[in-house]
C-alpha cells in the first residue's frame, strides 16, 4: 500500500534550535517524490522543499533540508535555526504512479511549536 | 501578485443546501485541484482538472461537483448528496498536472466550510 506516515502530532522547539520532523513513506514504485509543504493557522499550505528519488543529494532551500534516507524509506524536515514564525503544521507528501498518471498522497502533519 | 484565490473564507449551510466554493488562479497553471482537510488528518482529492472542459475524480468525490469552462476557474458545488461536508476545504493549482512526477502544486487559503 502507498501511505506516509507522520508519527509525531506535536514537537515543541526553542527557537534559533534545529528541530527534525520525521516522515516514513511506503510505495513500490521505483519513481516517486517526496514534498514538504507548511500550513499556518491562515489554513494556506505553503510548499517548502522537494525531493526526487533518484536525486543524489539532499534538497535544501534555505533553512529547509530534507533528509532522504531511500533504503530506510524517511524523508525527514530539519528545519535550522528554528523563528517563532515556523510554528504551524507540516505535512509530508509522496506522489507515486497511479493509472497512467501520478498522485499525491498526504501525512496527517505534524504542529511544531517554535518557544521564544 | 500571481496567485490563487478562494471565496469566501468562511461559508455557513444548512441541510439540504447546495453550495459553491469559489476557486480563481491567475499563475497561468493548467491543472487545478480541490482537496478536502478534516481535523487530524491529511488532504483527501475530491476532483482535478488538467485542461480546460475536462475534469476526474478524485478518491472522495461523492456529493461535489466541479466545472472547468475557464483555465483560471475550478469551482466546487458541495451538493446536499454530501453527508458530512463540514471541513476545509483547498483548492490547488500546478503547471503540468498528474502526468509528472516532478509536478509542484501551489495552494490557496482555503474556505472553511460548516453545516448548522
Amino acid at each position: 500500500a502507498q501511505k506516509i506516515t507522520q508519527t509525531q502530532p506535536g514537537m515543541f522547539v526553542q527557537e534559533k534550535e534545529a528541530v527534525t520532523l520525521d516522515c516514513t513513506y511506503d510505495t513500490s514504485d521505483p519513481s516517486y517524490g517526496l514534498f514538504w509543504y507548511k500550513q499556518p493557522s491562515s489554513g494556506e499550505m505553503i510548499f517548502l522543499i522537494y525531493q526526487g528519488s533518484y536525486d543524489q543529494q539532499n534538497a535544501t532551500e534555505g533553512r529547509y533540508s530534507l533528509n532522504f534516507q531511500k533504503a530506510r524509506k524517511s524523508a525527514n524536515l530539519v528545519i535550522s535555526a528554528s523563528q517563532l514564525g515556523d510554528s504551524a503544521m507540516y505535512f509530508c507528501a509522496m506522489r507515486v504512479s497511479r493509472g497512467g498518471g501520478f498522485k499525491t498522497i498526504f501525512g496527517a502533519g505534524t504542529r511544531l511549536f517554535v518557544k521564544a | 501578485d500571481g496567485g490563487i484565490t478562494q471565496s469566501p473564507k468562511y461559508l455557513f449551510r444548512k441541510e439540504g443546501q447546495n453550495v459553491t466554493l469559489s476557486c480563481e488562479q491567475n499563475l497561468n497553471h493548467d491543472a487545478m485541484y480541490w482537496y478536502r482537510q478534516d481535523p487530524g488528518q491529511g488532504l483527501r482529492l475530491i476532483y482535478y482538472s488538467q485542461i480546460v472542459n475536462d475534469f476526474q475524480k478524485g478518491d472522495i468525490a461523492e456529493g461535489y461537483s466541479v466545472s472547468r469552462e475557464k483555465k483560471e476557474s475550478f469551482p466546487l458545488t458541495v451538493t446536499s448528496a454530501q453527508k458530512n461536508p463540514t471541513a476545509f476545504y483547498l483548492c490547488a493549482s500546478s503547471t503540468l498536472g498528474l502526468a509528472v512526477l516532478t509536478d509542484t502544486q501551489y495552494f490557496g487559503p482555503g474556505t472553511r466550510l460548516t453545516v448548522l
